[in-house]
């Protein structure tokens, strides 16, 4: 069995300033993990993905996770945000053995205000 | 560069109605899968094909039926609308290895009256 939570369903932050958003994860095999990024309207865009190389995985536009396995996270940051990082963020696991089928947290939306 | 192409966009259906959620994937992949997606709720895969001949049910696949036509092809059939299934239809398509890159299409937007 595998679940994610996002512990946040909201985040603000101002232009300029860093990005944080909270992922937790639970899987019974070695995890592979995502974030997705879905614009108003849109489908979904691969940020970034982990699957048991560099614990530290830097993504498309300037993003990047960290792969904690003590602390079963995942967070994704970014040092400045910009106006076009709103979105919505989806952190995603795949367990090991299965035709890829994912497990999605119930996102998290980012505000960025000028 | 198309990738992962589903129609239509939208559509609106009246309660009993049937319809069919068209998928074409264009990068090869043996394995498609159908989300939806309602607010708060991230995506719940609704069917999957993990390779072509082969179609298995995901977390609700009640009202739903699936047929992967060829390797390039993964449609969604509603029999009889429910307005239940008003939500937002996602195809996807990738390699079922895991950790691989899943692909997804731009959604399909179905409201149900």
């Amino acid at each position: 069995a595998q679940s994610v939570t996002q512990l946040d369903s909201h985040v603000s932050v101002s232009e300029g300033t860093p990005v944080l958003l909270r992922c937790n994860y639970s899987s019974s095999y070695s995890p592979s993990l995502f974030w997705y990024v879905q614009h108003p309207n849109k489908g979904l865009q691969l940020l970034l993905k982990y699957t048991s190389a560099a614990t530290l995985v830097k993504g498309i536009n300037g993003f990047e996770a960290e792969f904690k396995k003590s602390e079963t996270s995942f967070h994704l940051t970014k040092p400045s945000a910009h106006m076009s990082d709103a979105a919505e963020y989806f952190c995603v696991v795949s367990s090991t053995g299965t035709a890829s089928k994912l497990t999605f947290g119930t996102g998290t939306r980012l505000q960025v205000t000028l | 560069n198309a990738g992962v192409t589903q129609t239509p966009k939208f559509q609106v259906l009246k309660t009993g109605q049937s319809m069919t959620l068209q998928c074409a994937q264009d990068m090869n992949h043996n394995s498609m899968y159908w989300y939806r997606q309602d607010p708060g709720m991230g995506l719940r895969l609704i069917y999957y094909s993990a390779s072509e001949g082969t179609t298995d049910k995901g977390e609700v696949p009640n009202g739903y039926n699936v047929s992967r036509l060829n390797k390039r092809e993964f449609s969604l059939r509603l029999e009889s609308a429910a307005p239940s299934q008003t939500s937002v239809y996602f195809c996807a398509s990738s390699e079922p290895v895991a950790g691989n890159t899943i692909y997804f299409g731009e959604g399909s937007w179905l409201t149900v009256v």
